[in-house]
């Protein structure tokens, strides 16, 4: 079973709707919650971090990390066709610093 | 972005050939990774270094071998490929205080 798990999809959403994507994780020590953007034939770029648990916010994207469950969340806000990407999911732990587990990564279609 | 610039983009080789993947970074950045990408699988690290001379394995390191003898350059060998190494590789770079993962354009290499 792999450490990080994460469906796939893809997500299909029509233009202003909530994108909702999220990971489960088995380890318990991970401590750092990331999500990165991959649009098609790109590397993937950061675009939320996340540390312990709790909220965080960035403009349309929320961030959640909820430890006790094992569970992490993206949302979107009024999506639009330029957030049309795969997402992926990252988490690593203090004890293994620099060694970071990806999820398989979402693919989000948001249509016009 | 930490300037880092992969060659080649892509590769078409023979099974057995070996082939070498290039990365290089303007940032100065101690940590530089090396992932392949498969559908369904995510992003799985190959080998990563955390200084000159300094590497180690990650999850998939087997038939893969890595060299950095200069902070700015990280050596990705493949030393006789196989069609199983048909995949996208990123070279990434991390910033240390925030654990920011700089992505490569990606090198697309297949294995006939």
């Amino acid at each position: 079973q792999k450490e990080v798990e994460q469906d796939p999809g893809p997500l299909s959403v029509p233009e202003g709707a909530i994108v909702s994507l999220n990971c489960t994780y088995s380890n318990s020590a991970f401590q750092y919650f990331m999500w990165y953007r991959q649009y098609s034939r790109k590397g993937p770029e950061l675009l939320m971090y996340t540390y312990s648990s709790g909220n965080k916010e960035d403009g349309r994207f929320t961030a959640q990390v909820d430890k006790s469950s094992k569970y992490i969340s993206l949302f979107i806000r009024d999506s639009q066709p330029s957030d049309s990407a795969t997402y992926l999911c990252a988490m690593t732990a203090t004890d293994s610093w620099g060694k970071f587990q990806f999820g398989a990564g979402t693919q989000v279609v948001v249509t016009p | 972005d930490a300037g880092i610039t992969q060659s080649p983009r892509h590769k078409v080789t023979e099974t057995g050939t070996p082939v070498t993947l290039r990365c290089h970074q303007t940032e100065n950045h101690r940590y530089m990774y090396w992932y392949r990408q498969d559908p369904g699988h995510g992003l799985r690290l190959i080998h990563y270094s955390y200084g000159v001379k300094d590497t180690d394995k990650g999850e998939v390191s087997d038939g893969y071998s890595v060299s950095r003898s200069k902070t700015e350059d990280f050596l990705l060998t493949l030393e006789s490929a196989t069609s199983s190494q048909t995949s996208v590789y990123f070279c990434a770079t991390m910033r240390e205080g925030t654990g920011e993962l700089f992505f490569g354009e990606g090198s697309r290499l297949t294995v006939l």
